[in-house]
């Protein structure tokens, strides 16, 4: 069965750290990428994603993710994180032929704690 | 402001009972999928639909069921209620069965407890 594997759940780190989270899926065909985050009380928001092209993307908030393919792999970076990441990290994948948003599967999150 | 608005924001019910959750699309949207998030899990996605039609499915029981209203509004149903449904329900709304570049759009969610 297709899955995503998220390889930390909780993650603690102090402000200007830099951050590094695990993800990676199982289908061998071509997917679409995603990394969603969910702030304390808020909905799940894109963080960034990949559908083709170069391999590292760059989302909002200083965010980037490196594709790589032969590591079934989607690993989320920062280099220097504040308090306000504080929230939930979820990576997805789309492995349908489609592409798109249409079929997300999701990783069972990270939950990442950063102190002031 | 989430854009997408879902309905209750918190339901008890009681094994072997019916429940009906609701879903307002965000502005423009046209489809609307659900997705389950047990806890300390990753939401899981149930159904989409599109034109009034359930387009995909995923790895749910007859149980679980919807409907799209012409407006775009969308429905879950689940029948006969077990402890195991106690979740948060996660609606997202996109563009055109969110082919392409429409993201999801996901709402707070209803948080489900079955007793």
């Amino acid at each position: 069965a297709q899955s995503v594997s998220q390889h930390n759940h909780h993650v603690i780190l102090s402000e200007a750290a830099s951050l590094e989270l695990g993800c990676n899926y199982s289908y061998g065909g071509t997917v679409n990428l995603f990394w969603y985050v969910q702030y304390p009380g808020q909905h799940l928001q894109l963080l960034l994603k990949y559908f083709s092209g170069d391999p590292l993307v760059k989302g909002i908030k200083g965010f980037e993710a490196e594709f790589i393919k032969s590591k079934f792999s989607f690993n989320l970076r920062k280099p220097s994180v504040q308090w306000s990441d504080t929230a939930e990290y979820f990576c997805a994948v789309n492995p349908s032929l489609s592409g798109g948003y249409n079929k997300l599967i999701f990783g069972a999150g990270t939950r990442l704690a950063v102190h002031p | 402001d989430a854009g997408v608005t879902q309905s209750p924001t918190h339901l008890i019910k009681t094994r072997g009972q019916q429940v009906t959750l609701r879903c307002s699309p965000k502005s423009g949207h046209d489809t609307v999928s659900w997705y389950q998030q047990a806890l300390g899990q990753g939401p899981q996605f149930i159904f989409q639909y599109y034109e009034e039609e359930e387009r995909q499915r995923g790895n749910f029981p007859d149980r679980f069921s919807g409907h799209q209203f012409p407006n775009y509004s969308s429905e879950l149903n689940v029948n006969a209620l077990l402890l195991g449904d106690s979740a948060l329900y996660l609606c997202a709304s996109s563009l055109g069965q969110g082919l392409g570049n429409s993201p999801l759009h996901f709402g707070n969610g209803t948080r489900l407890t079955v007793t």
